[in-house]
């Protein structure tokens, strides 16, 4: 079945440093890829999409490039903020019309001013 | 614009006690609806979804059940709730298979 494994976390940086939180999927054909956000007590949000290889989805800074070649959707930013610590969460859903998506574990990012 | 309500925000029930957890969509029609619940360690377990009015699909067996009486309106229910119901549900909708998934702010529930 479809799987979608992120690296473990926390994540700790210092405000203004690079943040890569990596994220590799399984599936077949050509499934859509999501990051979602979650702040503390909060739901999940929609981070940023791709739908197709070589898709790179934007939003707030945040970037992440649909690579079909080596299965991956990194997440990166080029300088993280304080108000950046959250819980993301890397997605996919398959393609063929399936209504359930696959999520990762999830990873903590913390950032110290 | 697209929102989506879920309520209660806490809630403390004792073992035993029945539960309804409700959620509501506005803005879309035939939405996709989703419960999820997510114990401490961050993990999203899916536990329901639906494509439309009345059609229920279940992830994973256990003490809970949903409905969808309405089209827009998802409720998740139990009868007799155990400790181990504890945990941050999570009510979700989204357009199409594909489309991305659009939560609510969550219902915490502690069994006690």
């Amino acid at each position: 079945g479809d799987s979608v494994t992120q690296m473990e976390g926390p994540v700790t940086l210092s405000e203004e440093a690079f943040l890569t939180i990596n994220c590799t999927y399984t599936a077949t054909g050509y499934p859509s890829l999501f990051w979602y956000v979650q702040y503390p007590g909060e739901g999940l949000q929609l981070l940023l999409k791709a739908t197709k290889a070589d898709d790179k989805g934007s939003n707030k800074g945040f970037e992440a490039t649909y690579r079909k070649e080596t299965t991956s959707f990194h997440l990166e930013k080029g300088s993280v903020q304080v108000s950046d610590s959250a819980v993301y969460f890397c997605a996919l859903t398959p393609s063929g019309g399936s209504y359930i998506p696959t999520f990762g574990r999830g990873t903590s990012l913390i950032v110290h001013p | 614009s697209q929102t989506i309500h879920q309520w209660p925000a806490t809630l403390v029930q004792p073992v035993g006690s029945p539960l309804s957890l409700e959620c509501t969509v506005e803005g879309t029609s035939n939405p996709n609806l989703y419960w999820y619940r997510q114990a401490a360690g961050r993990g999203l377990q899916l536990l329901f979804y639906s494509v439309g009015i009345g059609q229920i699909s279940s992830e994973v067996p256990q003490n809970l059940s949903a409905s969808r009486p309405q089209d827009r309106q998802f409720i998740l229910s139990s009868k007799k709730l155990l400790l181990s119901d504890s945990g941050f549900y999570l009510c979700a909708w989204s357009e199409s298979g594909g489309s991305p998934l659009h939560f609510g702010n969550g219902t915490r529930l502690t069994v006690t």
